[in-house]
């Protein structure tokens, strides 16, 4: 039979436009969140992170906004470049243990 | 540093052949974790250690898979005997003690397991 995949969202943007990127989570208790970065063919990468008791944080090109009241995540990329182009995983930490959304596929249009 | 290394990159097997996968993690770090991605299930934590001790396999998906860190440099993930689902890549990653503030995960460039 036909064998059902994850089907990832996809984001399609102009370069140097602005992307934001959405994160739902699941647990009310979790206290620290990462965004990583996942190129092919590479092992995920760490962009940004975020702790419960803050709902903005900005780096170099990306902001993380948390809501906690609604748990939700989002990653604003400023000026998108091609580079930019890979998925992107939101990461919620509960104890030790990190939890991993399905990921967002990004694709950068020159 | 050369961040968290792995190896083979590349594996192809039949199926119920033994396979190991190798990770050496970040010098310095405590915690270890190992993770399988597939398009059908996405990022999913295996087993974790923390100074070397095995502290939650209760991802582990039976008891082919096996997980083992005897030192502070190296630890092997082992399927025996490999079926064609465990097709998959596999990470290492490797995370500091947080401190404060971070407890962000090095991964390594993971290892492709085909299973015939």
């Amino acid at each position: 039979g036909e064998s059902v995949g994850l089907h990832l969202p996809t984001l399609s943007v102009q370069e140097g436009d602005n992307s934001i990127i959405n994160c739902a989570y699941s647990n009310s208790a979790s206290d620290y969140f990462i965004w990583y970065k996942q190129e092919s063919g590479k092992g995920p990468q760490f962009i940004i992170d975020i702790r419960s008791n803050m709902d903005k944080r900005q780096g170099q090109r990306v902001t993380v906004l948390l809501n906690k009241t609604v748990k939700h995540l989002s990653l604003q990329i400023a000026a998108t470049q091609p580079g930019d182009s890979a998925v992107y995983f939101c990461a919620e930490n509960t104890g030790n243990q990190f939890y991993f959304g399905t990921g967002t596929s990004l694709t950068v249009i020159p | 540093d050369a961040g968290v290394i792995q190896s083979p990159r590349h594996e192809v097997t039949e199926m119920g052949q033994e396979v190991t996968l190798r990770c050496k993690p970040i010098s310095g770090h405590d915690y270890l974790f190992w993770y399988r991605q597939t398009m059908m299930r996405g990022l999913e934590l295996l087993i974790y250690f923390n100074n070397n001790v095995p502290i939650d396999d209760s991802g582990m998906p039976e008891d082919r898979f096996s997980a083992k860190m005897p030192n502070a440099s190296f630890s092997t993930l082992k399927i025996q005997p490999s079926e064609p689902r465990d097709s998959a890549v596999y990470f290492c990653a490797s995370s500091p003690t947080g401190t404060g503030y971070s407890h962000e995960q090095f991964f390594g460039p993971g290892t492709r397991l085909t299973v015939l």
